[in-house]
């Protein structure tokens, strides 16, 4: 089953909005969640991860909320462009270091 | 610092055939982790390998099998291929197991 939740399964935006992506967890054992922006045809690629330790992070128009009581992060993406249209995937790290990760959410960006 | 590598970028096969993945890791990352990707079951975990040993397996039939050489370059295999065998196969490579993923391009793998 899905380690790790994520929801909405696709949103659209205008130019400038601020999509949030929202994931949940159940297993206390993930200690690293990193956010995945994966384009069509390419590999995912690492955008930004959080400890549980940390409320939040920052890096560039990316932003993560961590919830650690309810066991729930978020992505907001700031600004949005059109150029941020892709697919994203949120992720767990358990004490292996394996990832799980959530069933992605496609976001598109209106102009 | 190069990127992970994959090869082939596309490979068509027929059911029955056999095939071999290969990936080579960023320079001096020591683990390297395959993935599964299709649409319908989203990013699956293959294994993982560190130092040239298995660390971790995921759900799948023994048909997939996978090992690390000396270099920390990988090879992923699947044998009897099947038509939902038809995914894009990604690398992932990290210094260590506990660290940070960096994925490849992925290899397109087409079962027909």
């Amino acid at each position: 089953q899905q380690q790790v939740k994520q929801s909405p399964q696709s949103l659209i935006v205008q130019k400038g909005g601020i999509p949030i992506i929202n994931c949940a967890y159940e297993n206390t054992a993930f200690d690293y969640f990193p956010w995945y922006q994966q384009f069509p045809g390419k590999g995912p690629a690492l955008l930004i991860a959080i400890r549980p330790d940390v409320s939040e992070k920052k890096e560039g128009r990316f932003t993560i909320s961590f919830n650690k009581s309810a066991k729930q992060f978020s992505l907001h993406i700031m600004d949005s462009q059109p150029g941020d249209s892709a697919t994203y995937f949120c992720a767990a790290t358990d004490s292996w270091g394996k990832l799980q990760f959530g069933a992605g959410t496609q976001v598109v960006v209106t102009p | 610092k190069a990127g992970v590598t994959q090869t082939p970028r596309y490979l068509i096969k027929t059911r029955g055939q056999q095939v071999t993945l290969s990936c080579s890791p960023i320079s001096g990352h020591r683990s390297v982790s395959w993935y599964q990707q299709t649409p319908g079951q989203g990013l699956q975990f293959l294994f993982e390998y560190f130092s040239e040993t298995q660390r971790n397996k995921g759900n799948f039939p023994g048909r997939f099998s996978g090992r690390q050489f000396s270099n920390s370059r990988s090879e992923m295999n699947v044998s009897t291929l099947e038509l939902g065998d038809s995914a894009l196969y990604l690398c992932a490579s990290s210094l260590a197991y506990r660290g940070l993923w960096f994925f490849g391009p992925g290899t397109r793998l087409t079962v027909l």
